[in-house]
């Protein structure tokens, strides 16, 4: 079960949008709609950002948004601020002989 | 408010058990609507998704770990754990613990560090 395949990085100026992909397989990302992204700033716990492929948690702004495509997931960050900048890593449901989560690889986000 | 705080030591020997426990307050770990999982980072690296379970006692495991991960849980302590036998320096990591609904973790512990070191 490899990691889902995401970009090592990613930037963006202020006020820009930037886009993150996921790429897994049908045993994953394209199986099912359990597609998560996590936000991570520098030594703090992960915080749940987007799950079932576009839905976000109470308090997360809308400025986060999430899509699916086939085998490959993506999390849109519109309008970038300061405190974007971070690592992200997307995460799915996946089965082979038994059901488990995988996580991407994370990508940084640098805010220029 | 739900929170979660991991315990355990912070050095483990080579080829020794590393254990941890995961207390839950704010909350009922016997809750039909979540699993229990464990999610470990190696320093300066991504993250990793171990194993989770439900409150039955129903495990599920991430399948390249399932030979050396036991996780278990305690209802009347509301608690769960997480043993890897056989430690080896790629086990050094922060290991979280955390809230799960539909395969997504909605809270997390702050994580605790442990070293695999003799």
């Amino acid at each position: 079960q490899s990691a889902l395949t995401q970009p090592p990085s990613a930037s963006g100026s202020p006020g820009q949008s930037v886009t993150i992909s996921c790429t897994g397989t049908s045993s994953d990302i394209g199986g099912y709609i359990y597609v998560s992204w996590y936000q991570q700033h520098p030594g703090k716990a992960p915080k749940l950002i987007i799950y079932e492929v576009n839905k976000r948690p109470s308090g997360v702004p809308d400025r986060f948004s999430g899509s699916k495509s086939g085998n490959t997931a993506s999390l849109t960050v519109s309008g970038l601020q300061a405190e974007d900048e971070a690592d992200y890593y997307c995460s799915s449901h996946a089965v082979t002989d038994s059901a488990y989560v995988l996580f991407g690889g994370g990508t940084k986000v640098t805010v220029l | 408010q739900l929170q979660l705080q991991e315990s355990g030591p912070g050095l483990v020997k080579p080829s020794e058990t590393l254990s941890l426990t995961c207390t839950v307050s704010g909350g009922s770990i016997s809750s039909s609507a979540y699993h229990w999982g464990w999610v470990r980072q190696p320093p300066g690296k991504g993250l990793e998704w171990i194993g989770s379970i439900y409150f039955t006692g129903t495990t599920y495991y991430k399948p390249s770990l399932k030979s050396r991960v036991t996780i278990s849980i305690d209802t009347s302590k509301n608690q769960f754990s997480l043993k890897v036998s056989s430690v080896t320096a790629a086990d050094t990591a922060v290991y979280y613990c955390a809230r799960e609904e539909k395969s997504s973790a909605s809270s997390w512990g702050q994580g605790t560090l442990v070293t695999v070191t003799s």
